[in-house]
């Protein structure tokens, strides 16, 4: 069973760069899927950040583009995100996951990220 | 760029009872990159429905998803108290690719 788990800091300052990563457990980042970051300001829907391949191929949301990196390190099983710019419209709980068939299969267990001085 | 509308936004009702939710795109999706999940609070969300109507593992049979055109719905045939939650609908998208959800329905205990 894939696990999956986030780190990175609660509290970053606005205009900051927001960092996080994701430990994969139970499963290897080189599989044949894709991996994901996904958001959910506190009280709204979920909105889908991007996505990375095992050879470090990705794809972003359009809206958060200009703003996001998302990289794989295979020696450690684990991918990060790095949002950079940030307001306090990108305080949201933060989520890795892998992907499945054209969905989200396994998700972590989400980290809250406060954007705040 | 794909919207799906979830209705209701808000579904009252009561265990032993049928829940029919709704999901709406604007444009035609494949039914492959159609996807439904339940997130309870403080939980990450679950995947419950892909491909439009086949469910994941583990999720009970009482769960079913169906399609008709553009519209998509989830039925929950008898809730289960564990079954009030906030349910989300999702497509991939293939230009550009990605992922868009639902804003979600709330199933609450009437």
């Amino acid at each position: 069973q894939v696990q999956l788990q986030e780190s990175g800091p609660g509290l970053v300052k606005p205009s900051g760069t927001l960092s996080l990563t994701c430990a994969v457990s139970g499963g290897s980042i080189s599989s044949n899927n894709w991996w994901s970051w996904v958001r959910q300001p506190p009280g709204k829907g979920l909105e889908w950040i991007g996505e990375i391949y095992r050879g470090g191929s990705t794809n972003y949301s359009p809206s958060l583009k200009s703003r996001v990196t998302i990289s794989v390190d295979k020696s450690k099983n684990e991918f990060s995100l790095k949002l950079s710019s940030v307001t306090a419209a990108d305080t949201a709980v933060y989520y890795c996951a892998r992907q499945g068939s054209y969905n989200v299969e396994y998700w972590g267990q989400g980290t809250l990220v406060i954007v705040s001085s | 760029e794909i919207v799906l509308t979830q209705s209701p936004g808000t579904l009252s009702l009561s265990p032993g009872e049928r829940a029919t939710l709704s999901c709406r795109a604007s444009q035609s999706v494949s039914s492959r990159y159609l996807a439904w999940y339940q997130q309870k609070p403080g939980q990450a969300p679950r995947l419950l429905i892909y491909g439009a109507s086949s469910r994941a593992t583990g999720i009970p049979d009482r769960f079913s998803g169906s399609v008709s055109g553009t519209d998509f719905t989830l039925t929950i045939s008898r809730l289960e108290p564990e079954d009030f939650a906030v349910y989300y609908c999702q497509q991939y998208g293939s230009s550009p690719p990605g992922y868009t959800f639902g804003q979600g329905t709330k199933l609450e205990i009437k």
